[in-house]
């Protein structure tokens, strides 16, 4: 089963600094998803990768697939604290057949941003 | 236009009370998940729907049962709640169902305390 590791486990950032977040696939990517969480809330869906090389931006928020199609990162430049939270990957399971979007997540990094 | 709610937002249950958590979207989506998600380990998936009228099992499914009621509803029923069902559980849909790469949308979530 598809595995993925996010790394740090935990971030905690100075306002203003940017910072990357890693989410790495034991297999190859075919659909590499990025989520934020805000405690207590559910998960709002920031950006979507698929191609190997491909590169999203949205605002100060920029993810990256690599072209092995096996790691992707998440960098926010000059942090703000609106991006405290929780940032989750997730990717589908499979490339061949049909996956129903099944997901496996990454455990999570959690940001924190001082003003 | 709610997206995906879902119902109770918090609950306590003794061990063994049973209880079903409803999750309803308003997106006209085919599929709908269950995912329930502790600390250090992501979301993992319980139960799928990928259309109205199936569901299957995922990653996580011992005690838990659900029922897809409609395409707008889908609940998950815990027969005899056990401590570590205590968690929080997050519904989530999307358009579906033979497409991969589909980004899904998630409710709030419904924290559950089992004492």
């Amino acid at each position: 089963s598809q595995e993925l590791e996010q790394s740090p486990q935990s971030l905690i950032v100075q306002e203003g600094k940017n910072l990357t977040i890693n989410c790495t696939s034991s297999k190859t990517l075919y659909g590499l998803y990025w989520y934020k969480q805000k405690y207590g809330e559910g998960l709002i869906f920031l950006m979507m990768l698929q191609k190997g090389g491909e590169e999203k931006s949205h605002e100060k928020i920029t993810a990256k697939l690599d072209e092995k199609k096996q790691q992707s990162s998440l960098h926010i430049t000059a942090s703000q604290p609106s991006h405290a939270g929780i940032y989750l990957c997730g990717a589908e399971g499979n490339a061949g057949g049909i996956s129903y979007g099944k997901l496996t997540f990454g455990q999570g990094t959690i940001l924190t941003v001082h003003p | 236009n709610a997206g995906v709610t879902q119902t109770p937002k918090f609950q306590v249950l003794k061990t063994g009370q049973s209880m079903t958590l409803q999750c309803a979207q308003d997106m006209n989506h085919n599929s709908m998940y269950w995912y329930r998600q502790d600390p250090g380990m992501g979301l993992r998936l319980i139960y799928y729907s990928a259309s109205e009228g199936t569901t299957d099992k995922g990653e996580v499914p011992n005690g838990y049962n659900v029922s897809r009621l409609n395409k707008r509803e889908f609940s998950l029923r815990l027969e005899s709640a056990a401590p570590s069902q205590t968690s929080v559980y997050f519904c989530a849909s999307s358009r579906g169902a033979r497409a991969v790469q589909e980004t899904q949308y998630f409710g709030p979530g419904t924290r559950l305390l089992v004492l």
